[in-house]
């Protein structure tokens, strides 16, 4: 298995709502990332997970809150997002903290 | 700080021509450098990178990249290019102590039938 998932592929959420974006990985690799996307531009970091460890938070606001329950899973949870979150949400992983495989994204909409 | 620049928004190219996507870096040390390609609405794909050893790195589907130390450039380029070569191509930069890889702009590249 050489391939990132992530779950669901489309979200669409209210500024009340609570919600979870899902990253899965079975290729042993045991850094895994999330980035926020907007339209046409490069994605910006906003965690890293080495060893199950939080390692990186690029000082992202607290309605976003990262976990990772195993060296397979990644998650983030959202809380009380804004419209401007709105965004591509994109998982990867990395064995050896340089090169990273990227998942197809989770496309969030906040009304 | 790492920096890596695409001076350029947009590449088109005729298919069949050869293709040049410019990357230059600024970086201290000695950086690990990468090309990424995303379609639309899809995650990124990993192309190729540069470590170490020969200056010309082959990547997937018949990509390659040339590094020069002197120029601090990474250019991606294709001996011919495809229609479904058509996409926005991230050159990125990272050190192997940080796990943080800075990525480019992004250029898009058209290749015209």
């Amino acid at each position: 298995d050489t391939e990132v998932t992530q779950t669901p592929k489309h979200l669409v959420m209210g500024m009340t709502n609570k919600k979870s974006l899902k990253c899965e990985q079975h290729m042993g690799h045991r850094a895994m990332y999330w980035y926020k996307q907007k339209a046409k531009k490069p994605p910006e970091l906003m965690f890293v997970y080495s060893y199950e460890k939080l390692s990186i938070n690029e000082s992202v606001p607290s309605r976003f809150s990262p976990e990772c329950p195993n060296s397979s899973l990644l998650n983030l949870h959202l809380h009380a997002l804004q419209p401007e979150d709105s965004a591509l949400y994109l998982c990867a992983s990395s064995r050896d903290l340089e090169t990273q495989y990227f998942g197809p994204g989770t496309r969030l909409l906040v009304l | 700080a790492q920096s890596v620049a695409q001076p350029e928004d947009q590449v088109n190219v005729a298919e069949g021509n050869p293709l040049t996507v410019k990357c230059t870096y600024s970086v201290s040390g000695n950086p690990y450098l990468f090309w990424y390609v995303q379609y639309p609405n899809r995650g990124l794909q990993f192309l190729l990178k540069y470590i170490t050893g020969d200056n010309l790195v082959k990547g997937s589907y018949g990509f390659e990249a040339e590094f020069n130390k002197s120029q601090t450039s990474f250019h991606l380029k294709k001996p011919s290019a495809l229609v479904s070569d058509s996409a926005l191509y991230f050159c990125a930069v990272a050190f192997r102590s940080y796990q943080k890889v800075t990525f480019g702009t992004g250029t898009k590249l058209q290749v015209i039938p």
